[in-house]
């Protein structure tokens, strides 16, 4: 049973560029999480999402970041017109029924 | 707001004794908490969780004590072996998201 997968797993961009990142859950989870994890600090919840459906997003920032879990295929963490402050590690993590949250290697956001 | 603090955010252990590591909290809605552990460049490993219900759970070398009055959860980790090395989340569950604190990083010395 594969992990969480992400990828990239390094991604450089330049100022006003538009990120994607992508995220395939473990098999039978059919919960999704996004962390972003700044250098010197802790990971930090930003969206919660179920298949089409996002279930808390009070941790994402209101402007130019976005989320989705289609029915088919990766959720998708988009970042428009991109700054040198998005540079970060950006987490997934996925879930079942449980509480327990298992996550993906992670995608580095390098803006320039 | 941190809602979920590690105030030691380093900690050197000699191999083969005990490594405790220590996460306060604020917030008395948390029902459910965890141990993760990370490497550098990789994302973080669940280790071990504890539900609000208990004050303990203990799986091999790891064990979390939970104490709800002082909102204070530690990890124990006997005997500490040098793959121990890494640096350790402590995350408070609501339901909906995850509260982590700023990490430990814990180098076990051979």
């Amino acid at each position: 049973n594969a992990g969480v997968m992400q990828n990239p797993r390094h991604l450089v961009r330049r100022r006003g560029q538009e990120a994607r990142l992508r995220c395939s859950p473990m098999k039978g989870h059919s919960h999704v999480y996004w962390y972003r994890q700044l250098p010197e600090e802790g990971l930090k919840f930003m969206v919660y999402l179920q298949k089409e459906n996002i279930i808390d997003e009070s941790g994402m920032p209101k402007e130019r970041f976005s989320a989705e879990f289609p029915k088919e295929g990766p959720s998708i963490l988009r970042i428009q017109q991109v700054v040198r402050g998005d540079s970060a590690a950006y987490f997934c993590a996925s879930s079942d029924f449980t509480d327990t949250q298992y996550f993906g290697p992670g995608t580095r956001l390098t803006v320039l | 707001d941190q809602q979920v603090k590690q105030n030691s955010p380093s900690l050197s252990v000699q191999e083969g004794r005990i490594s405790i590591l220590n996460c306060d909290y604020t917030n008395s809605m948390f029902d459910y908490f965890l141990w993760y552990k990370k490497y550098p460049a990789e994302g973080p490993t669940f280790l071990i969780s504890i539900s609000s219900i208990k004050d303990k759970n203990e799986d091999g070398r790891f064990t979390v004590f939970l104490n709800k009055s002082a909102k204070h959860l530690s990890l124990h980790i006997v005997p500490s072996q040098p793959g121990d090395s890494a640096v350790y989340f402590c995350a408070a569950d609501t339901g909906n998201q995850f509260y982590f604190g700023t990490g430990t990083s814990l180098t076990v010395i051979p």
